[in-house]
């Protein structure tokens, strides 16, 4: 069974420091990972995702994810925060089916502070 | 801007009325979903469209009735619902490949008095 664990539920930056968002993941195979981000009283909005390839994706909003299958991990990195990036962040997993039986991590709250 | 339309985006109802949600998309996608989101809460599945066709159906409560009447449109039928069914409900889509993204509305906030 696939899953996906955030370890951090809530993180708190300042404006303008750089940022990683934690995502370890378990899959049979090999995953197609997804950072997704959600304002509040908003839909979900995709922000990479990864297959394969280049283990460094960029993505929009100036996020970048890095890969590493011997970590099992795909964390989100952001070299500075802009107040506007508070937000809930979700990495997910999914696989190669024709349609998306995505599983979300639990989330991470950012806060910015001044 | 959202390339997925839910409406309404909200929606107050009582424990015996009747209500649909709509989804619409126009991206040519033709898998449809949708998603339960309860505060603090990943988003969780609850139905799954593939070529107007249910493929996957979460052992929702029957009180959920899910419609895909085209490959635009997505309803979900709300009939005697309690009040923990009060979330946020999002609809999403994606292309029938694999690892094709989610493109997800803005959700409709549902509150059951």
């Amino acid at each position: 069974a696939q899953s996906v664990t955030q370890p951090d539920i809530h993180i708190t930056v300042s404006e303008g420091a750089s940022l990683e968002l934690r995502c370890n993941y378990s899959y049979g195979a090999t995953p197609y990972l997804f950072w997704y981000v959600q304002s509040p009283g908003q839909g979900l909005q995709l922000l990479l995702k990864y297959f394969s390839g280049d283990t460094l994706v960029q993505g929009i909003k100036g996020f970048e994810a890095e890969f590493k299958r011997s970590q099992s991990s795909f964390n989100l990195r952001k070299p500075s925060v802009h107040w506007s990036d508070a937000a809930e962040y979700f990495c997910a997993v999914g696989g190669s089916g024709g349609y998306q039986k995505v599983t979300f991590g639990i989330g991470t709250k950012l806060q910015v502070i001044p | 801007d959202t390339e997925v339309t839910q409406t309404p985006k909200h929606l107050v109802m009582g424990m015996t009325n009747k209500k649909s949600l709509k989804c619409e998309q126009h991206m040519g996608h033709r898998a449809m979903y949708w998603y339960k989101q309860k505060a603090k809460k990943p988003p969780e599945l609850m139905f799954v469209y593939s070529y107007e066709k249910l493929s996957i159906n979460e052992s929702v409560p029957s009180r959920f009735s899910p419609e895909c009447p085209n490959s635009s449109l997505l309803n979900l039928h709300l009939h005697a619902l309690q009040p923990e069914d009060s979330a946020l409900y999002l609809c999403a889509s994606s292309q029938e490949a694999g690892g094709s993204p989610l493109h997800f509305g803005n959700g409709t906030r549902l509150t059951v008095t």
